[in-house]
């Protein structure tokens, strides 16, 4: 069965620090990978995907992951951290074999520190 | 264009009473997902649609609760006999269909149920 990982609840970074929020992922093929924020009393955004190619996937609000199979990780990262970048951050993962839903993780809060 | 709508976008019930979650998806798109997300928790996956099937209904926590779409369209999620632990945001998500190529999910506000 397909799972997905986010590790922390909760990442604090100071403003103009680079982030990194983490996910790590199972399915039993090749995976399609997603993520998703909640802004505060918002619905959730689509960020960005991997569905094959580069392992690096740019997204909106600068925002990119890379893809690497070898450690089944698809970690989010933004170069400078704006204060604007505080939300809650969803991973979410599917089987690329199987029609089949997709799996979000818990999320992980991202604080920037002003 | 819209995108998906929900609602109510609030509801207070009182436990024991029924209530009916409408989710209106953007136009042309044949999948529709509800999830479940409590305070504090992730997303939980409920039921998925494709046009107006239902293949996966493994995420509905017990027969009480139900959803059904017609028309491809409008999707109503209904729980009876509420219970306190129902209390939620309950969020519905759209996409142009269940591949994976196009499966990118444009999710409504949510409606959030109290349970009194």
């Amino acid at each position: 069965a397909q799972s997905v990982a986010q590790p922390e609840d909760q990442v604090n970074v100071a403003e103009g620090n680079p982030l990194t929020v983490k996910c790590t992922y199972s399915v039993s093929g090749n995976p399609y990978l997603f993520w998703y924020v909640q802004y505060p009393n918002r619905g959730l955004q689509f960020l960005l995907k991997y569905i094959t190619g580069d392992n690096l996937v740019k997204g909106s609000y600068g925002f990119e992951a890379e893809f690497n199979k070898s450690q089944t990780s698809f970690h989010l990262k933004k170069p400078s951290a704006l204060v604007s970048d505080s939300a809650l951050y969803f991973c979410a993962v599917r089987d690329m074999g199987r029609d089949d839903k997709i799996i979000f993780g818990k999320g992980t809060r991202l604080h920037i520190l002003p | 264009g819209a995108g998906v709508s929900q609602s109510p976008s609030n509801k207070v019930t009182e436990k024991g009473k029924d209530v009916e979650l409408r989710c209106d998806p953007i136009s042309g798109h044949t999948a529709l997902y509800w999830y479940r997300q409590s305070l504090g928790q992730g997303l939980e996956f409920l039921i998925y649609f494709q046009g107006n099937s239902a293949p996966d209904k493994s995420g509905l926590p017990s027969d009480r609760f139900s959803a059904e779409r017609t028309g491809g369209s409008v999707s109503t999620l209904t729980i009876q006999r509420t219970q306190q632990e129902d209390s939620a945001v309950y969020l519905c998500a759209s996409s142009l269909a269940v591949t994976a190529s196009t499966d990118t999910q444009y999710f409504g506000p949510g409606t959030r149920l109290t349970v009194l």
